[in-house]
């Protein structure tokens, strides 16, 4: 069974400060991890992506990190805003289109002005 | 790109009762459709997978005579809940991956069903 988890419910930063969000996974094969964020009454949004081949995948105020030999993956938003807050998953995929996510339970952000 | 639109937003039925949702692709094609459902404070949790053109594949407990999808074109599918009761009540969240694409999923704006 592959899973994903994510062990902090809540984080709370200031503006203009660093957020990190964790993740740790199971039984990883040659898979894709992905970050969405989700406000309530919402559909996820999409926010970035990391093979399972890379460290460090860096998009705007967003960076993902894959520690392979921790099983561990962190989300870097900088600098964090309070338009930021919101839930935010980690999922893996298969690596196709076709691929099912599965998702971890979720760390709400609040992000403090 | 990649829009996945839902519809309705919200519905709200009566107990005993049959609601359809919609699950559209706008601008891209869907050969895979997934069907999520989220409880309040819960994660996401995967109900089907649906599949243009074949029968969806369905997760383990999740009766596939009560919640009925149907993929019949590569942008629409559709989940019919039938014979709705109260603990159906739920956010039921669509997604589609990009034909081409390798593993993103782009999510509709779920569907609020509030079953009285």
């Amino acid at each position: 069974d592959q899973q994903v988890k994510q062990n902090s419910p809540s984080l709370s930063v200031q503006e203009g400060r660093i957020s990190i969000l964790n993740c740790d996974y199971t039984n990883s094969m040659f898979d894709y991890f992905l970050w969405y964020k989700k406000y309530p009454a919402e559909g996820p949004t999409f926010l970035i992506s990391i093979s399972s081949i890379k460290d460090k995948n860096e998009d705007g105020r967003f960076t993902v990190f894959l520690n392979k030999s921790a099983k561990h993956l962190s989300l870097h938003i900088v600098p964090s805003q309070p338009g930021d807050s919101a839930v935010y998953f980690c999922a893996r995929s298969g690596g196709t289109s076709g691929s099912r996510l599965t998702f971890g339970e979720g760390t709400q952000l609040t992000v403090n002005p | 790109g990649a829009v996945v639109s839902q519809h309705p937003s919200w519905v709200i039925c009566k107990s005993g009762t049959s609601v359809k949702i919609e699950c559209r692709s706008l601008d891209f094609q869907a050969t895979t459709m997934f069907w999520y459902r989220q409880f309040p404070k819960q994660s996401l949790m995967l109900m089907a997978t649906s599949n243009e053109g074949s029968k969806a594949t369905y997760e383990q407990g999740v009766e596939k005579d009560k919640f009925l999808i149907n993929h019949a074109s590569l942008t629409l599918s559709t989940l019919t809940v039938t014979s709705a009761h109260p603990e159906d009540s739920s956010f039921y969240i669509c997604s589609a991956g990009t034909s081409g694409g390798l593993y993103e999923q782009y999510f509709g704006p779920g569907t609020r069903l509030t079953v009285t």
